[in-house]
């Protein structure tokens, strides 16, 4: 059975804070990586895909890096602002089709 | 901007009834995905669809499960006899390509209760 792990399982921070989150799989099983956030009451929604070793992705202030040599992936937010709250989603895919395994995920909360 | 949309937002049910989840899934896509998260658990796949076929599905995806495109619009997951252990959150997710390089569109999630 496949694994995905993330953590924390939850993270408080201030306003301004930088934080970052981390994402484990097995190495051996891997074809893409993607990762959601997920605001309450709201669809997950994508933020980015990984295919390769070493790839580096940035949007606004949160970025992403993936190794796939040895089954990781860090999420980070610069400056965290209080509507970056949500959960933020990880999800290995380790086949040609689309099934996505989630990791349980990390919940966020930016305080003001 | 396009989005997947799933009716109800929350269907409360007997246990041993049926129940049909709706979604529309953004309209140029092809690849048709349920999900669903007991509370207090990870986001788990139930059923990939393409081409009017399962291409893949769970363990969890067994014979009290269906699911359909009617009509070349919607999007159904069929639960023939609810148990109580099918209380979650139900997400519907759709893609362009069933690729692993595509990102998967979801919904916003169907909470069902089995009482």
């Amino acid at each position: 059975i496949l694994n995905v792990e993330q953590s924390p399982q939850s993270l408080h921070v201030q306003e301004g804070d930088s934080t970052n989150f981390t994402c484990s799989f097995p190495s051996s099983n891997f074809y893409a990586l993607h990762w959601y956030r997920w605001e309450t009451a709201k669809s997950p929604e994508a933020l980015f895909v990984m295919t390769l070793n070493g790839d580096e992705k940035k949007k606004g202030r949160i970025s992403a890096t993936l190794n796939t040599k040895e089954g990781y992936s860090y999420l980070y937010i610069k400056g965290s602002q209080p509507e970056d709250s949500a959960t933020y989603l990880c999800a290995l895919i380790y086949n040609q089709g689309g099934k996505l395994i989630f990791g349980q995920g990390t919940e966020l909360s930016v305080k003001p | 901007e396009p989005e997947v949309t799933q009716t109800p937002s929350h269907q409360v049910t007997q246990m041993g009834q049926e129940v049909i989840l709706r979604c529309v899934p953004i309209s140029n896509h092809l690849y048709f995905y349920w999900y669903r998260q007991i509370l207090g658990q990870k986001v788990e796949f139930l059923v990939s669809f393409y081409n009017n076929e399962i291409s893949e599905k769970s363990e969890i995806f067994d014979d009290q499960f269906s699911v359909e495109r009617p009509d070349g619009s919607n999007f159904t997951l069929k639960i023939r006899s609810t148990k109580l252990e099918d209380s979650a959150m139900y997400f519907c997710a759709s893609s362009s390509r069933g690729n692993s390089y595509n990102e998967q569109f979801f919904g916003p999630g169907t909470r069902l209760t089995v009482l």
